[in-house]
C-alpha cells in the first residue's frame, strides 16, 4: 500500500527557512514523479514544484529561486528546501505521488496519492 | 500562464444532478483530472483522463472534455458528496501543473 507522511511544518520569521520532508512506503521514491503542492488558508490548491524520475525539476514561478526539490533514495524520502520565506508562503504543504496509465510523459501524469499535509506559518 | 476558470459554488438538492465545469483555452485538447477534497482532508481524484474512474469512486462521478471547457458530472447526488472539486492539467508551455480555482459543492 502507497503511503506518503509529511512533516517538517513549523513557524517561521519572514526571511527564513525550512525543510520539508515526505517519507514514502509501499514504492520507491524515484520511480514516479513527485510533487509539492500548497494550499493557503481557506484558498485552492497551488502546485509549487515536481521531480521527475529522470531527475529533471521545475517550480511555480512563484517559488523559483527561493524552494528546492530533492529526494533520497536511500531514506525513500522526498524533500522541500524552502529559503527566504515570505508571509505569502503561509500553507498546508502536501506531497504528492503521480501517476500515469499512458506511458512516462508529464503530460500523462496525475496525482494518486497524497501526505496528509504539514503546516508552514511565516509571521514575525 | 495556463488559466483554468471554475465557478465558486454549485448547489444542488439530493438525488439531483450536479454539474462542475471547467474553463481553459482549448482545455479539449489536453487531459483533465478531477480533485474531491473534504474539510480538513487532502484531496482524492475522482476522475482522470476526462472521464476515467479510478478503482473506488462510485460510478455516479462523471467527466467530459471537449473545444474550451470540461465538465465534472455527479449523479443521484448524497450529502457525503459536499466538498471543494479542483480541475487539474499539465501545461505544456510552461512545463508546470495548474489547478482551476475549486468550486464548492453544497447539497442542499
Amino acid at each position: 500500500e502507497v503511503q506518503l507522511v509529511d512533516s517538517g511544518g513549523g513557524l517561521v520569521q519572514p526571511g527564513g527557512s525550512l525543510r520539508l520532508s515526505c517519507a514514502a512506503s509501499g514504492f520507491t521514491v524515484g520511480s514516479k514523479y513527485m510533487s509539492w503542492v500548497r494550499q493557503a488558508p481557506g484558498k485552492g490548491l497551488e502546485w509549487v514544484s515536481v521531480v521527475y524520475t529522470v531527475g529533471t525539476t521545475h517550480y511555480a514561478d512563484s517559488v523559483k529561486g527561493r524552494f528546492t526539490i530533492s529526494r533520497d533514495s536511500s531514506k525513500n524520502t522526498l524533500y522541500l528546501q524552502m529559503n527566504s520565506l515570505r508571509v505569502e508562503d503561509t500553507a498546508v504543504y502536501y506531497c504528492a505521488s503521480h501517476r500515469s496509465d499512458y506511458g512516462d510523459h508529464p503530460s500523462s501524469q496525475y496525482f494518486d496519492s497524497w501526505g496528509q499535509g504539514t503546516l508552514v506559518t511565516v509571521s514575525s | 500562464s495556463y488559466v483554468l476558470t471554475q465557478p465558486p459554488s454549485v448547489s444542488v438538492a439530493p438525488g439531483k444532478t450536479a454539474t462542475i465545469t471547467c474553463g481553459g483555452n482549448n482545455i479539449g485538447s489536453k487531459s483533465v483530472h478531477w480533485y474531491q477534497q473534504k474539510p480538513g482532508q487532502a484531496p482524492v481524484v475522482v476522475v482522470s483522463y476526462d472521464s476515467d474512474r479510478p478503482s473506488g469512486i462510485p460510478e455516479r462521478f462523471s467527466g467530459s472534455n471537449s473545444e474550451n471547457t470540461a465538465t465534472l458530472t455527479i449523479s443521484r447526488v448524497e450529502a457525503g458528496d459536499e466538498a471543494d472539486f479542483y480541475c487539474h492539467v499539465w501545461d505544456g508551455i510552461s512545463n508546470h501543473w495548474v489547478f482551476g480555482g475549486g468550486t464548492k459543492l453544497t447539497v442542499l
